[in-house]
Parts: structure tokens; C-alpha cells; sequence
């Protein structure tokens, strides 16, 4: 059980366009979703939370109008970067937390390059 | 949160040997911590957690030490094998909110 799905599994785009990334719950609902980034040989930085029907909220650096979350669902949520740039390509993970349970589920992730 | 190291510290274990891979944290209001595996190109998978009123956890050839004294935490692993070669990171919750910070990492090299 906890299963956490990301698609695409990668993804290149041109620099200016936007692309959007869906991380799914597949056996649970789940209220609470987090995005992170990982540059190449890095740890993961938390980008945002996601809660069900609500906005987002964004940590420190992280632009909100460039990274766009919806979370419209108790088992979506989505990262939509705009008007990508090549500094934007990272590999980017969701996690889910089930409620009443301390841990996080990661997804298996999603390469952004920026061309 | 804690700061991202910029490079990833490597730790080069024999096949059969026991593995030691070490975190320091940095906010005593932590009151939850984990550790992931990542392999390349993959999402972290959880390996085990310990909360902190508790010192020890073990798992199926993994046991967590938590050390609150000195802001210490470290995962052993036995009998490591070819298959545990991955980059290992620590994660802490603090009290009351429900966000994870990682580590900086450490990879693990297992040669046959």
C-alpha cells in the first residue's frame, strides 16, 4: 500500500514553455502533499505543500506565480513550472502523507530538462 | 532548515561488512526522523524511522541510533550487500509541523 505515482517520469521542453508534472495517490487519499527539487549529487529541498483545496504554501526562494501547485483532489496534485528556463532542470518529487501517519510516501520522480 | 551540502560525502564498504552512515541535525524541537535510500533516478524509499523518546530502533538488518545529547543520528547496516549501494539521507520533522528536512546525504559504495 502507499503508493505515490508521478508523470511524466520525464520530460524536455523549450526554454519559455511550461510543462506540468501530476503526482498521484494511488491507494490512499491524501490531504497533504509535498513537492521537492534535487540538483545532481544534492539533497532534497522542499518546494511547497499541498493541501487538498487549499493554496499552496511555498518555502523561502521558491516562487509561487513560477511554480504553480493544484491540489484539486484527495489523490492529485500537480507542479506546473512556467515559463521554464534552463536553471530549472532538476528532478523534481512528490511525496504524500497519509493522514494520521507521521511518514512520507515519495513518488519515484520526474526529470525536468530545459532546453 | 539545514543547510544543502554541495558535494556528497561517499562511504566504500566491503560485501559482508557493516555499514555505518551518519547525520548530524541541528534543531532539538526535531521529534521525528527517518532514513531514505535513493538509487539513481528514483524517489527515496523509506527504511526506517525513530521517534525521539526513543534511543534505538531496529529493523530487518537496519538499526537507527538516536542520539539527543550531541544532535546524532545514524543508520547501521549489516552484512551489507551490492544491492544497498545507493545515496542514504536522514530526514527530521519538528514538533507540530508535518515538513521534512533532508539531510545532505551520503552515498554507499558496496564492491563484491
Amino acid at each position: 500500500g502507499a503508493v505515490v505515482s508521478q508523470h511524466p517520469s520525464w520530460v524536455i521542453c523549450k526554454s519559455g514553455t511550461s510543462v506540468k508534472i501530476e503526482c498521484r495517490s494511488l491507494d490512499f487519499q491524501a490531504t497533504t502533499m509535498f513537492w521537492y527539487r534535487q540538483f545532481p549529487k544534492q539533497s532534497l529541498m522542499l518546494m511547497a505543500t499541498s493541501n487538498e483545496g487549499s493554496k499552496a504554501t511555498y518555502e523561502q526562494g521558491v516562487e509561487k506565480d513560477k511554480f504553480l501547485i493544484n491540489h484539486a483532489s484527495l489523490t492529485l496534485s500537480t507542479l506546473t513550472v512556467t515559463s521554464a528556463h534552463p536553471e530549472d532542470s532538476s528532478f523534481y518529487i512528490c511525496s504524500a502523507r497519509v493522514p494520521g501517519v507521521r511518514e512520507q510516501y515519495f513518488g519515484p520522480g520526474t526529470r525536468l530538462t530545459v532546453t | 532548515g539545514e543547510s544543502v551540502g554541495l558535494h556528497l560525502p561517499t562511504l566504500s564498504v566491503q560485501e559482508g561488512d557493516n555499514s555505518i552512515i551518519n547525520c548530524a541535525y541541528s534543531n532539538s524541537a526535531s521529534d521525528y526522523f527517518i532514513w531514505y535510500k535513493q538509487e539513481s533516478g528514483k524517489g527515496p524509499q523509506f527504511i526506517i524511522d525513530i521517534r525521539s523518546n526513543m534511543d534505538k530502533r531496529q529493523g530487518q538488518r537496519v538499526t537507527v541510533l538516536l542520539n539527543k545529547t550531541v544532535k546524532h543520528l545514524s543508520l547501521q547496516i549489516a552484512a551489507t550487500q551490492p544491492g544497498d549501494s545507493a545515496v542514504y539521507f536522514c530526514a527530521e520533522k519538528l514538533r507540530g509541523y508535518s515538513t521534512l528536512t533532508f539531510g545532505k546525504g551520503t552515498m554507499l559504495l558496496v564492491s563484491p
